[in-house]
């Protein structure tokens, strides 16, 4: 079974700091690794993906993710957070070229402070 | 824009009464989800539409049913809302099925149960 862990329920960082948001994860076969944003009382926005090649990858909003094999990682970073950055940040793992399921961590809520 | 749409965006019903979220996309993608996601959680997997294809996940409750009419619009329909299912409610497109396809969310209906 595939699983998603994000040790921090939440994250607090100051404007114009580095931020960064863990996520480990757990799967058989190769992992594709996904990041989404959740404004309040709205959908889930994709922010990037890993699925095979460079380890870095960059995505929406200045973001970008850095994908760990030997650590089972892939935690997203910012250089420098926006206070508009502030929102529930979803890690989540597909496994295997056959699946479908997308598993979710719990989520990471991100502050950032002005 | 193409992107996935999803009504109503609150919805309230009494205990029991059949309630019928729709979603809709002009993206044109294979794979229809939809997700239940509970304050603070992550979203859930109830189901999955390939094309005409139906796939329930084994722990969505039978209370749980979902229309696929073509390949724009996917219905969730709760026959007899509880307590219990009062969440948000998200719809999801995919191009296609390799594991590596992106997601993409709407909005979200949020169910409300009285």
């Amino acid at each position: 079974a595939q699983s998603v862990a994000q040790p921090e329920d939440q994250v607090n960082v100051a404007e114009g700091n580095p931020l960064t948001v863990k996520c480990t994860y757990s799967v058989s076969g190769n992992p594709y690794l996904f990041w989404y944003v959740q404004y309040p009382n709205r959908g889930l926005q994709f922010l990037l993906k890993y699925i095979t090649g460079d380890n870095l990858v960059k995505g929406s909003y200045g973001f970008e993710a850095e994908f760990n094999k030997s650590q089972t990682s892939f935690h997203l970073k910012k250089p420098s957070a926006l206070v508009s950055d502030s929102a529930l940040y979803f890690c989540a793992v597909k496994g295997g070229a056959g699946s479908y399921q997308l598993t979710f961590g719990k989520g990471t809520k991100l502050s950032v402070i002005p | 824009d193409a992107m996935v749409i999803q009504n109503p965006r609150y919805q309230v019903t009494q205990f029991g009464k059949p309630v019928t979220l729709s979603c809709s996309q002009t993206l044109n993608h294979n794979v229809m989800y939809w997700y239940q996601q509970k304050s603070s959680q992550a979203p859930k997997l109830l189901f999955h539409y390939y094309d005409k294809d139906f796939n329930n996940e084994a722990d969505t409750p039978d209370n749980f049913q979902s229309r696929r009419p073509n390949t724009s619009f996917c219905f969730l329909d709760i026959r007899s809302p509880g307590l219990g299912d009062a969440a948000m409610y998200l719809c999801a497109t995919s191009r296609d099925w390799p594991a590596g396809e992106t997601q993409y969310f709407g909005p979200g209906t949020r169910l409300l149960v009285l």
